[in-house]
């Protein structure tokens, strides 16, 4: 089944521990970002990627990083996590962004909370 | 710049209609439009790509005014299934994508 697999589902951690939500998809697909979305606030980008080595900031990158060196994987990455960061986050992909005919896939989301 | 989704919230009874705005002050690439249930992620309705064009399948479709940097997603005769969040989503750069706030809708029997 074609999907965008995040893991885990639910995180409560403390402030400061480094963590790392894994997202994979298993379409090929070249295109994947992170959202976070927060009440009353949509869904906001926090980073993109765009090829394999290819990343870019979304609108609130701060706190946050990323890496892609496989096609398939996107994690995220907190390395000193802080209660502002306490959302629900989500990972898709999309074929090509060069061709922008396709929209996004989302997976099910992670829902962090930092205490 | 995020879109300006409008209203923010519409109900409705089964077989009614309606339309969903969205707008940006810049110009843009495409609008995507997704719909999210509670607690499920968005999943994907319809994409457009250039000015004037038109989309629809079943009872939902969208138009995109590129001139006025606007697109409307139009559901007609609603069904239950249609209740959840509807957000578009615009590209101003490639790969960077910004979400309006979303329009609730809630549908009645």
């Amino acid at each position: 089944e074609a999907q965008v697999t995040q893991n885990p589902r639910y995180l409560i951690t403390v402030t400061g521990k480094k963590l790392t939500v894994t997202c994979s998809q298993n379409m090929n697909h070249e295109y994947m970002s992170w959202y976070r979305q927060d009440p009353g606030l949509g869904l906001r980008q926090i980073y993109y990627s765009m090829n394999v080595e290819v990343t870019d900031k979304g609108d609130v990158p701060e706190g946050y990083k990323v890496s892609r060196k496989e096609k398939r994987n996107f994690p995220l990455i907190l390395e000193s996590p802080s209660p502002n960061q306490t959302s629900l986050y989500f990972c898709a992909s999309s074929l090509s962004v060069r061709d922008r005919v396709e929209g996004y896939t989302f997976g099910s989301g992670t829902r962090l909370t930092v205490v | 710049q995020q879109p300006v989704q409008s209203p923010q919230a519409v109900i409705l009874r089964e077989g009614e209609d309606a339309v969903i705005n969205c707008s940006s002050s810049k110009a843009l690439y495409s609008v995507h439009w997704y719909r999210q249930k509670h607690g499920e992620a968005p999943v994907f309705l319809m994409i457009l790509l250039k000015g004037g064009e038109q989309k629809g399948h079943d009872k939902i479709s969208a138009s995109f005014n590129e001139k006025k940097q606007q697109s409307s997603l139009y559901l007609t005769a609603s069904q239950l299934s249609y209740s959840g969040t509807y957000f578009c989503g615009t590209c101003r750069v490639a790969g960077k994508s910004t979400f309006g706030d979303g329009t609730t809708l809630t549908v009645k029997p």
